[in-house]
């Protein structure tokens, strides 16, 4: 399997755009999570989802983030309007089982809101 | 303890030396406890997942201890190489179903040669 895979890796957007960041979980894993890293905050956990159903989404910061996962292979985090505060790097991990199995992460989206 | 907190924040360890460093998370409510390892511009990598109070896993160079009741766990690296150098996370699961892991700011390891 090639792990999580996340796209796009870099992401530069003005303010006010929208931004969709994806994230395709490894074959099997039935539970899919969306973290945020910033210098100031560390790794924050956005929202989760078991078995496609968010499970989880007191992390998400307001209403401009949304997340979906319409089928166990694809997983989507958008952010509309983008702010400038949003620029962090987004993580997708996923594991098997719940939360005493090892969660494998993706490479991270790095976005920019300028 | 409310969070989850590493100690120390960095550390500069000369290669050869052993070393650990502290995670401290609230043993209230407790499930599971991981430790990951992060190298620059890569994604985080599971080291060890403990559940049982009195837990000790080795991989490597690199054990971990776990105490349950007074909410801590331990890391352990024996003669440090640079390879090691990373940012150790430790995260907590507290169960339930609700919560996900609560990840600590992580010990930033720099061995020197």
């Amino acid at each position: 399997d090639a792990g999580v895979i996340q796209s796009p890796r870099h992401e530069v957007t003005e303010m006010g755009q929208e931004v969709t960041l994806r994230c395709k979980p490894i074959s099997g894993h039935n539970s899919l999570f969306w973290y945020r890293q910033t210098m100031m905050r560390g790794l924050e956990l956005l929202i989760y989802f078991n078995n496609n159903v968010p499970i989880d989404d007191s992390g998400m910061p307001e209403d401009r983030f949304s997340a979906k996962m319409p089928n166990a292979s694809f997983s989507t985090l958008k952010i509309q309007p983008s702010e400038p505060r949003d620029s962090a790097v987004y993580f997708c991990a996923s594991s098997f089982g719940n939360m005493n199995t090892e969660a494998f992460f993706g490479q991270g989206t790095r976005l920019t809101v300028v | 303890i409310l969070n989850v907190e590493q100690s120390p924040q960095s550390l500069h360890v000369q290669e050869g030396d052993s070393t650990n460093f502290t995670c401290s998370f609230p043993s209230s409510n407790f499930y599971a406890l991981h430790w990951y390892r992060w190298e620059t511009a890569k994604s985080p990598e599971a080291l060890f997942v403990m559940t049982l109070n009195g837990d000790e896993k080795k991989k490597g160079r690199i054990s971990a201890t776990l105490n349950t009741k007074e909410g801590y766990s331990y890391l352990y690296i024996k003669g440090s190489q640079p390879e090691d150098s990373a940012t150790y996370l430790c995260a907590q699961y507290s169960g339930g179903g609700a919560d996900g892991l609560t990840f600590g700011k992580g010990t930033h390891l720099i061995i020197q040669p």
